[in-house]
């Protein structure tokens, strides 16, 4: 069965380092999302992606963030300078849909943590 | 988006049937209600979406009531690989991106 998968699994690093979380969505594909959750806490919507461009955003995914789709098959959520709030498990999601109905195809998850 | 109620907890036997309920009082007419869950350690994995009539999947059942304001998660026969946290979202059909607001769900712990 296809599936979204991310790298790395984990990643530690110094608060103002600059970090780059990396998702391949399935292949047929056309929208793709990053989510986050801090631990302990909701899932929540970071940024959604179409076309090579930003779709919508929510107000966590600051001038901090960034996201690309480098070529085909790879898309990227950057953070360039992480803050200890940073710390959280990132997903990234995939849709056949850009609209509801529909299912989102979600990865396992980078878990990120800013000493 | 809509906001939906789910209790904080339930629990189930191993084999026997779970119901999840959700209610979604303010659910508009373009709104489809979703079901997703979240093992542990896991990302969030789809579970069924229905509109106004009953639904089933090869992983459960939704049954949402007559004026929509309420729907119910059915898992026939609950394993331990069920233990998860269930969400219940609304999503509306309509221009913009698909965004899922995830609310805290119910944990649904299965006894052996």
């Amino acid at each position: 069965e296809p599936e979204v998968t991310q790298t790395p699994s984990h990643q530690v690093t110094q608060m103002g380092q600059e970090v780059i979380l990396r998702c391949v969505p399935i292949s047929n594909h056309l929208y793709f999302y990053w989510y986050r959750q801090i631990l302990g806490q909701k899932v929540e919507f970071l940024v959604s992606f179409y076309n090579n461009e930003i779709s919508e955003k929510s107000e966590i995914f600051d001038d901090q963030f960034s996201v690309e789709r480098p070529d085909g098959s790879n898309f990227t959520l950057k953070i360039r300078s992480t803050k200890l709030e940073d710390s959280a498990m990132y997903f990234c999601a995939s849709s056949v849909r850009g609209q509801a109905p529909g299912e989102l195809f979600f990865g396992e998850g980078s878990r990120l943590t800013v000493l | 988006d809509a906001k939906t109620t789910q209790p904080n907890s339930m629990e189930s036997n191993e084999e026997e049937p779970v119901h999840l309920p959700c209610n979604h009082s303010t659910i508009s007419g373009t709104d489809y209600i979703h079901w997703y869950r979240q093992l542990p350690s896991q990302g969030p994995e789809y579970v069924i979406h229905g509109l106004t009539s009953n639904v089933n999947n090869r992983m459960a059942s939704l049954a949402i009531a007559e004026d929509r304001k309420s729907s119910t998660l059915i898992l026939h026969r609950a394993t331990l690989r069920d233990a998860a946290v269930y969400y219940c979202i609304l999503a509306y059909s309509g221009a913009g991106s698909y965004q899922l607001t995830f609310g805290k769900g119910t944990k649904l712990s299965v006894i052996p």
